[in-house]
Order: C-alpha cells, then structure tokens, then sequence
C-alpha cells in the first residue's frame, strides 16, 4: 500500500555542521507533510509543516523541502547541536485527512 | 502543566491480567490519538477520537483492545488479558482539529511479564 519511507535509519553528523534527512512517499495524492522530532523517552515533538503547494519552509535553524516531482521531502538542521540528537519522522496526509501516514524514522547521532 | 499527561508512565503486569491506560489532552482539544511504538520502531496508530463523532477504531489490533473517551476530554485506553506482544510505549496525542500539529504525551511504556 501507499506508505511513507525513510532513506537512512541512522544519520550521524558532527556537532556544528549541517543535517539533512530524508523521506520518500509514494502517494501522490498527499498534500500536507509534517516533520517531528522524538527524544529518548519521551513522545514525538512538532517541528515543521509544509504544504503541497510550497517547495520551502523555513523555521528556526530548520528547513523543510518538497520535491513532489520525485516524491521527496527533506528536513535540514542548520549548526547541529548536541541537542538535535533524536529519532526524525516524517508524516503525510491527504487533505484534511486526519489519518497521518508516518514514516519509519531516522535517528540522528551528533559526533562531538 | 498544559500539555498532554499519561498515566502511569510505567506499567509492569503478568500476562493475562488486564490493564488501563490514561490521557488527559489539552483543555480544549477536540482531537485525541492513541498511537502504539515499539522498541526502536515507528508509530502505530490505534485510535481516533473527534469531537462527539463516532471514534476511528480502525487501528486496534484486536478485541483485547479498546477506548473510550469521556466527555470530550480524558480517555482511557483497555487492554484485556495483556499478552507479551503487547509490551511497547503507549502514546497519546491531542489536537485541536486536524491540522497536523499534534501534542504528545511522554507515553505509558507496558510490559508485560
């Protein structure tokens, strides 16, 4: 079935430097996508939305991107601090479908 | 505090007993996930509340299982007769409709011996 995946399952990257994440989704019809950020032991945290209708999203010290030519989304994390260490899911939904389709995560590992 | 509050953070049950778990959202919001994750895995949807409408039980995987949702507000989510693959973190969301911004619990994390 439509599904939402993920390229790496773990990403390292050194302290100070920028990380980029990545997810795939298969279902062309999805048009809001959402990024969220989950830390040991607790529940998955809000950190950026974009709709079909935009290519970019910027927030603090984080960019999200859309490429619906080939189905991608990014999430970029600009000057990785030791506490953007965390599992990273990406999410779809169809309109205002309240049925999110999640992905399988990324954790990301900060190198001092 | 005025975010989502599960309890207990921590369950620990023989298998066959039965077991409860509690949301308390955010004042106010009218949508309520339950959300099952398993060690290192992602998230499994379970059930959906809205409002007063008739709640989404699409995700619970099977007849041991079920919710309900007081009031509009506190929801409780049942586990008959626990087996050992019932063991994960229970996650609670709440949000004021849908509109993607969902507000997590730090989850009840269930095992069962």
């Amino acid at each position: 079935g439509e599904s939402v995946g993920l390229h790496l399952p773990t990403l390292s990257v050194q302290e100070g430097d920028n990380s980029i994440i990545n997810c795939a989704y298969s279902n062309s019809a999805s048009d809001y996508f959402i990024w969220y950020k989950q830390e040991s032991g607790k529940g998955p945290q809000f950190i950026i939305d974009i709709r079909s209708n935009m290519d970019k999203r910027q927030g603090q010290r984080v960019t999200v991107l859309l490429n619906k030519t080939v189905k991608h989304l990014s999430l970029q994390i600009a000057a990785t601090q030791p506490g953007d260490s965390a599992v990273y899911f990406c999410a779809e939904t169809v309109g205002s479908n309240y049925q999110l389709i999640w992905g399988a995560g990324t954790k990301l590992i900060i190198k001092p | 505090g005025a975010g989502v509050s599960q309890s207990p953070s921590n369950k620990v049950t023989e298998k066959g007993k039965d077991v409860e778990l509690r949301c308390d959202p955010i004042s106010g919001h009218t949508a309520l996930y339950w959300y099952r994750q398993s060690l290192g895995q992602g998230l499994e949807f379970l059930i959906y509340f809205q409002g007063n409408s008739a709640p989404d039980k699409s995700g619970l995987p099977s007849d041991r299982f079920s919710a309900e949702r007081t009031g509009g507000s506190v929801s409780t989510l049942t586990i008959q007769r626990t087996q050992q693959e019932d063991s994960a973190v229970y996650l609670c969301a709440s949000g004021s409709d849908f509109a993607g911004e969902l507000f997590f619990g730090e989850g009840s994390r269930l095992t069962v011996l």
